[in-house]
C-alpha cells in the first residue's frame, strides 16, 4: 500500500468553526508532514512530525493545530479560521533515515473554504 | 533555505523530448536536487532526486553540472498526460522541502 488518504476531500466552514482534518498512511513512515498551497502556487510546508513528535512548526498560527496520535495518522485541528486560509491542504509521508532525503508521498489533499 | 527558479510555462508536442531547466545558485552541500510532478487537485508525486552528474530511472533523467547550480529535467517522448506543473524541490535531509514557482508544461497533440 503506497497510498497516503485525507479526509474530507472538500470541507466548507465558518471563521467560528471546529474543524479537523485527517490524513493515513500504511507504508510504516515515520515522518509526516501538513503543506498548504493556495491556487496557482507551490506547496508550503507548515508541519513536521518525526516519530509522532513535532520537529518542524513554520511560524504556523495558532489558529492550525497539528496533533500525530500514532505513527500512521495525522491531524490537522481547525479553529477561528480566516477566509485567507482558504486553500488545498496537502499531508505527506516518508522515511525518516538519515544520510540522505527521502522520497515524499503526498496525499490528495483536501480543499478547504473558510466563508 | 536555498530557493529554486524555473521557467513559468512551455509547451510541447506529443512525441518531443522535454527538457526542463531549475535555477538553485544557493545550493547547500547537504542539498539533494528533487523533482515532483503535481496535476490539478492532486498532491505532487516524486519523479526523480540526484546530487550529482546524471540520474535515469524509467520516466526520466536528471543532469546536474558539477557545480550544481542548475538542473535540468529531461522527459523522452512526452504524451498528453504528461501535461502538469512541474517543481524542483531542493531537499535539505531534515525533511524540507521548499518548492519555488514550478513550470506549467502543456502537452498537445
Amino acid at each position: 500500500d503506497t497510498e497516503v488518504t485525507q479526509t474530507p476531500k472538500h470541507l466548507v466552514m465558518g471563521m467560528t468553526n471546529k474543524k479537523s482534518l485527517k490524513c493515513e498512511q500504511h507504508m510504516g513512515h515515520r515522518a509526516m508532514y501538513w503543506y498548504k498551497q493556495k491556487a496557482k502556487k507551490p506547496p508550503e510546508l507548515m508541519f513536521v512530525y518525526s516519530y509522532e513528535k513535532l520537529s518542524i512548526n513554520e511560524s504556523v498560527p495558532s489558529r492550525f493545530s497539528p496533533e500525530c496520535p500514532n505513527s500512521s495518522l495525522l491531524n490537522l485541528h481547525l479553529h477561528a479560521l480566516q477566509p485567507e486560509d482558504s486553500a488545498l491542504y496537502l499531508c505527506a509521508s516518508s522515511q525518516d533515515k538519515a544520510g540522505g532525503p527521502n522520497e515524499q508521498f503526498f496525499g490528495p489533499g483536501t480543499r478547504l473554504t473558510v466563508l | 533555505l536555498a530557493k529554486t527558479t524555473q521557467p513559468i510555462s512551455m509547451d510541447s508536442y506529443e512525441g518531443q523530448e522535454v527538457n526542463i531547466t531549475c535555477s538553485h545558485n544557493n545550493i547547500a552541500t547537504n542539498d539533494y536536487i528533487t523533482w515532483y510532478q503535481q496535476f490539478p487537485s492532486q498532491g505532487p508525486r516524486f519523479i526523480i532526486q540526484g546530487y550529482k552528474t546524471k540520474v535515469t530511472n524509467e520516466v526520466a533523467s536528471l543532469f546536474i553540472p558539477a557545480d550544481r547550480k542548475s538542473s535540468t529535467l529531461s522527459l523522452p517522448r512526452v504524451s498528453l498526460s504528461d501535461t502538469a506543473v512541474y517543481y524542483c524541490p531542493l531537499n535539505t535531509g531534515f525533511q524540507k522541502l521548499v518548492f519555488g514557482t514550478g513550470t506549467r508544461l502543456l502537452v498537445s497533440p
